[in-house]
């Protein structure tokens, strides 16, 4: 299994700013994956980065409000952008392996005040 | 998109008592994960059913495949306060990516002793 390493574990942050998620794999993975999950609710997937290549994002989300870097094959960063009290949730990044499993970090909670 | 849903929300009961929590679609999916999520942690891989009618055993837990590949449930025997979390059923979203997942709402499952 990866081991998943996310930066910061949680924040508070005034709205209007923006605030930039890390995440860190122990090993090599072509595909890393950012979800977003609301108070109460389950796993929404923003979208996927490939490294080399500018991330995949699904529908409602967009590049300017949530842009991501995958600057190699074991990091990525998720900013959200002029943060509003509606982005306030857990941002978790995940990967996959070749056994058709999935591994999340341990996800990092924001608060928009 | 794929619906899954799951059933029911929120389920208490006490320690020894068994419980089951259900995971439905229309569609077919290729595979189905279930994940166990605690308070300020990420999601963690249970198990993986790829085979229609496929049964997967986990010490108390036995997951469950429908034979046609829309449905799957989970159930414990002789549930332990451990077992308490929200528990996730997820499918992938494309052919061409495992990490890709879609989940359901939850079933947020609490075992008092």
């Amino acid at each position: 299994s990866a081991v998943i390493s996310q930066k910061p574990s949680r924040d508070i942050c005034q709205r209007g700013t923006s605030l930039t998620i890390q995440c860190q794999v122990d090993s090599q993975v072509t595909m890393m994956f950012w979800y977003r999950q609301q108070p109460g609710q389950s796993l929404t997937l923003i979208a996927t980065a490939n490294q080399g290549s500018e991330a995949t994002y699904e529908s409602g989300f967009v590049i300017d409000k949530f842009p991501i870097s995958r600057p190699n094959l074991t990091f990525s960063t998720l900013t959200v952008s002029n943060m509003s009290p509606e982005d306030s949730s857990i941002y978790l990044c995940s990967v996959e392996n070749t056994y058709t499993e999935a591994f999340f970090g341990q996800g990092t909670r924001l608060t928009v005040v | 998109t794929q619906l899954l849903e799951q059933s029911p929300q929120f389920l208490s009961i006490q320690e020894g008592e068994n419980l089951t929590v259900y995971c439905n679609s229309s569609s077919v999916f290729s595979s189905l994960q279930w994940y166990r999520q605690e308070p300020g942690e990420g999601p963690v891989l249970l198990v993986t059913v790829v085979t229609g009618g496929e049964v997967k055993k986990l010490k108390r837990l036995t997951f469950q495949f429908g034979d046609a590949r829309k449905d799957s449930s989970l159930h414990i025997t002789a549930a332990q306060p451990g077992d308490t979390g929200l528990y996730l059923c997820a499918g992938p979203m494309t052919t061409d990516s495992w990490g890709k997942l879609q989940f359901g709402a939850g079933t947020q499952v609490v075992v008092t002793p």
